[in-house]
């Protein structure tokens, strides 16, 4: 069974500062990892999505680096805004579905 | 493009009742997945469609049950409600192969 583990539970950074949110996994046979964003109360948006051959993927202030033979993935966001406070949840899809970590709530401070 | 949609967005039933909740899928994707997800926690598997037949399922007792409808759309059935249930239920579409998952904004279901 795929466990999904997220470090740290919660981060509260000044603006500026770049962040750096950690997910592990116990089965390296996975399809892809995707990372998302939640806001309080609200759905899934999609961040970044990394296939199990690829190593890192990017877009504009965030960068997702995959290791699927140490099973680990790294979610860095550089130069935090206020407006990236939010919960933020790593998934790895194998078969038929996705195995979520509980997740990074992040909170940038002004 | 539209993205996934889920009706209603809150809902309060009482234990024992049956709860039916809605989603249309992502224009383009063909499977649709249904998730838990309690307070403070992620979301947890229910079961998925393909080709309106359900073909995953995770460690959810048979009083959840589903439907695809030939637009892909689908709906999540909760018979025999327990407070238990109490939770964000989400639901995510996609296409066959190693694409992504798109996820609606969920139905917020309480009850007491």
């Amino acid at each position: 069974k795929q466990e999904v583990t997220q470090i740290p539970a919660a981060l509260s950074v000044p603006e500026g500062e770049n962040l750096v949110l950690n997910c592990s996994f116990t089965d390296s046979a996975i399809y892809n990892l995707q990372w998302f964003r939640q806001d309080p109360g609200k759905g899934l948006t999609s961040l970044l999505l990394i296939q199990s051959s690829q190593r890192e993927q990017t877009s504009g202030r965030l960068n997702a680096s995959l290791d699927k033979s140490s099973g680990r993935s790294t979610l860095y966001i550089a130069a935090s805004q206020p407006g990236d406070s939010a919960t933020y949840l790593c998934a790895v899809r194998d078969d038929y579905k996705l195995s979520f970590g509980a997740g990074t709530t992040v909170t940038v401070r002004a | 493009e539209t993205g996934v949609t889920q009706s209603p967005t809150h809902l309060i039933k009482t234990r024992g009742q049956q709860v039916t909740l809605r989603c249309s899928s992502q224009s383009g994707h063909n499977t649709v997945s249904w998730y838990q997800q309690a307070l403070g926690q992620g979301p947890q598997f229910i079961f998925q469609y393909y080709r309106e037949e359900e073909n995953g399922r995770g460690n959810f007792p048979p009083r959840f049950s589903g439907l695809q409808f030939p637009n892909y759309s689908s709906e999540l059935n909760v018979n025999a409600l327990e407070l238990d249930d109490s939770a964000l239920y989400l639901c995510a579409s996609s296409t066959t192969g190693n694409y992504g998952y798109t996820f609606g904004s969920g139905t917020r279901l309480t009850v007491v």
